[in-house]
């Protein structure tokens, strides 16, 4: 079965940073492209960003996390990573990694989710 | 406030039709594919529709999808209670290089 379980989520101080993993089996990890979307308290989802399979030089990133948000995937160890640095208030939210079925459809195409890990930041 | 613009909230009564719309530009939802997504509160997000209209195994065929320009709808008939749930629309934008989220529409079963 297809599984995806991220980690890494806690509490953080305004500017601090937190690395968020996402451990995924069940499939071939480096045939997919990953994403990171995340949910703050009491508002819809966002997508934070995206990496291809096997062209790990292809990522997108929303302008909100931009140039404070890394986006990473070590296909050995089938591992999807989110390193997030300069850390606001408004980046409090639960994160979801997700899987983009581009072999079977044109992305966005996320047929599997994470449970998700929540990212407090506050002081 | 979102790019692809949906309705806040939406109701029928048990049994009952109701659609939902998602409404973009050019650049995304006129450019690109659209899939739908169902949210419950403490889970995570389930797949219903992609590529505009198709189902992942397991959908039942009282959920579909259509676009039509820079427009994308989701139906959903025999209209069950534990149909109840936020729904997302979903696409990217070929100007932004961004995937792109509805607002979300919560759907109220009477």
């Amino acid at each position: 079965d297809v599984q995806l379980v991220e980690s890494g989520g806690g509490l953080v101080q305004p500017g601090g940073s937190l690395r968020l993993s996402c451990a995924a089996s069940g499939f071939t990890f480096s045939r997919y492209s990953m994403n990171w979307v995340r949910q703050a308290p009491g508002k819809g989802l966002e997508w934070v960003s995206y990496i291809h399979g096997s062209s790990r030089s292809t990522i997108y990133y929303a302008d909100s996390v931009k140039g404070r948000f890394t986006i990473s995937r070590d296909n050995a160890r089938n591992s999807l990573y989110l390193q997030m640095n300069s850390l606001r208030a408004e980046d409090t939210a639960i994160y979801y990694c997700a899987r983009d079925n581009i072999l079977t459809g044109y992305s966005p195409n996320f047929d599997y989710w994470g449970q998700g890990t929540l990212v407090t930041v506050s002081s | 406030q979102s790019v692809l613009t949906q309705p806040p909230s939406v109701s029928a009564a048990p049994g009952q039709k109701v659609t939902i719309s998602c409404s973009g530009s050019s650049s995304n939802i006129g450019d690109n594919y659209v899939s739908w997504y169902q949210h419950l509160p403490g889970t995570a997000p389930k797949l219903l529709i992609y590529d505009n209209n198709k189902r992942p195994s397991g959908i039942p065929d009282r959920f579909s999808g259509s676009k039509s320009g820079t427009s994308a709808t989701l139906g959903i008939t025999g209209l069950q209670t534990g149909d109840e749930a936020d729904y997302y629309c979903g696409t990217w934008d070929s100007s932004l290089s961004a995937g792109l989220f509805g607002g979300g529409t919560k759907l109220t079963v009477l």
